[in-house]
Order: structure tokens, then C-alpha cells, then sequence
């Protein structure tokens, strides 16, 4: 069966700190993988998604970039955070295009002092 | 930017009674997903509903599309506690993104 695993759980950072959040996806092959935020109270924003190794397509401009080094590998990261990237980060996967479902990882919550 | 719009934002029940929540979203689609999230917690899968179809039920579920409205509905029977959630519509922007709303918060009191 498939597992998605998010890292950290939780992560307390200063401003114009760097991050870097990690995600991984076992069970499946050549996955779909989407980074996402959710404010509190909030809807989710897709922040980046990746349809293959290196190829990333970034939906918001900010501070914030995405790699994609291995099949099942999808990383978000920052050189400098800023207080606005506060959020609670989910990671999900999908087969193939959208007709089926996204599953998600557990979550990041990132707060930015 | 995100195209479905739940409404109710928030919903508070008895336990043992009905929940229902709508979606409306703006552009035409290829299908609609429903989403539960429990507090801190990641999004969980319910349902997928295509724009062929009018309603669809999975257990105590059942949802509706009416493409001509643009707009879906989800029922909740016979409530849980368990089902105290946050619940998410999403529709399809291209053949690989999802565009989801703001989500409706169901509290099912006992």
C-alpha cells in the first residue's frame, strides 16, 4: 500500500532563517506530488506540483522554491523566511491526472517568529 | 485562486442528525472531490463525483452535482461524533490541479 511521510511534524524558525521540508512517497511510482499551505481557518493554496524528477510548476510567486531530485522526493525549501509563511504545509500525491484522488501526507506546522 | 466556495462555514449538529453543506464553483469542470479534515490533521478522501453525474453515495454520504448551477451538495446521515471535521470541496483546474474552497467546519455535539 502507498504511505506519504511529512518531516518535521511541527517547526518553530526565526525570521530570515532557511527551511526546508521534506516529503516522501512509498508504494507508488512516478506519483504526481503537490505542495500545498493552509492558513489558519483557511482553504489550501498549491504552492508548487511536479508531474516528473526536475520538473517543478510553481502556482505563487514568494520566497519559497520546490525540488523534485528523486522519483518520490518532493522538498520545500527558503533561504530566508519571513513572518507570512506561517502556515500549516501539506504534501500530497496523485497517478495520473486529477480524475482520481490526492492523498496527503500529515503536515507541517511552520511558525515564523 | 480557488473556485469552490462552501457554504455554511461552519455548522454545529446534534449527534444522530443530518449535516449538509454546498459548494458553488465558478468555471466548468471535469469532476468534484469531497474532503474531510480533522483538526491538524491532513485531508482525508470521501468522494469523487464526475460532471456526468447527478449523485453519488458512499456509506453515510451522499452527494450531489448539479453542473447547470454550478454547484454540488454534501449530506451527512445519522451524524457521529467522529464526524466533527472540516470538510473541503475541490474541483479540477487543468488536468492536474485542484482548486479547493474554504471549507465548512461541522461540529457534531453528543
Amino acid at each position: 500500500s502507498q504511505t506519504i511521510h511529512q518531516w518535521p511534524a511541527t517547526l518553530v524558525q526565526p525570521v530570515g532563517s532557511p527551511l526546508s521540508l521534506e516529503c516522501t512517497v512509498e508504494g507508488t511510482s512516478n506519483p504526481n506530488l503537490y505542495w500545498y499551505r493552509q492558513a489558519a481557518g483557511r482553504g489550501l493554496q498549491l504552492l508548487f506540483y511536479s508531474v516528473g524528477i526536475g520538473q517543478i510548476s510553481s502556482e505563487v510567486p514568494q520566497n519559497l522554491s520546490a525540488s523534485r531530485p528523486q522519483d518520490r522526493q518532493f522538498i520545500l525549501s527558503s533561504k530566508k523566511l519571513l513572518l507570512s509563511d506561517s502556515g500549516f504545509y501539506l504534501c500530497a500525491w496523485t497517478t495520473g491526472r486529477v480524475q482520481l484522488a490526492q492523498y496527503f501526507g500529515p503536515g507541517t506546522r511552520l511558525t515564523v517568529l | 485562486s480557488q473556485q469552490g466556495e462552501e457554504d455554511p462555514q461552519a455548522l454545529s449538529i446534534q449527534e444522530g442528525e443530518n449535516a449538509t453543506m454546498n459548494c458553488s464553483y465558478k468555471t466548468s469542470i471535469n469532476n468534484l472531490q469531497w474532503y474531510r479534515q480533522n483538526s491538524g490533521r491532513g485531508l482525508v478522501h470521501l468522494i469523487l463525483i464526475r460532471s456526468n453525474e447527478r449523485e453519488k453515495h458512499s456509506g453515510r454520504l451522499r452527494v450531489t452535482l448539479d453542473t447547470s448551477k454550478k454547484s454540488s451538495s454534501l449530506l451527512i446521515t445519522a451524524s457521529r461524533a467522529a464526524d466533527t471535521a472540516s470538510y473541503f470541496c475541490a474541483t479540477d483546474q487543468n488536468d492536474y490541479k485542484l482548486s479547493f474552497g474554504a471549507g465548512t467546519t461541522v461540529t457534531v455535539r453528543a
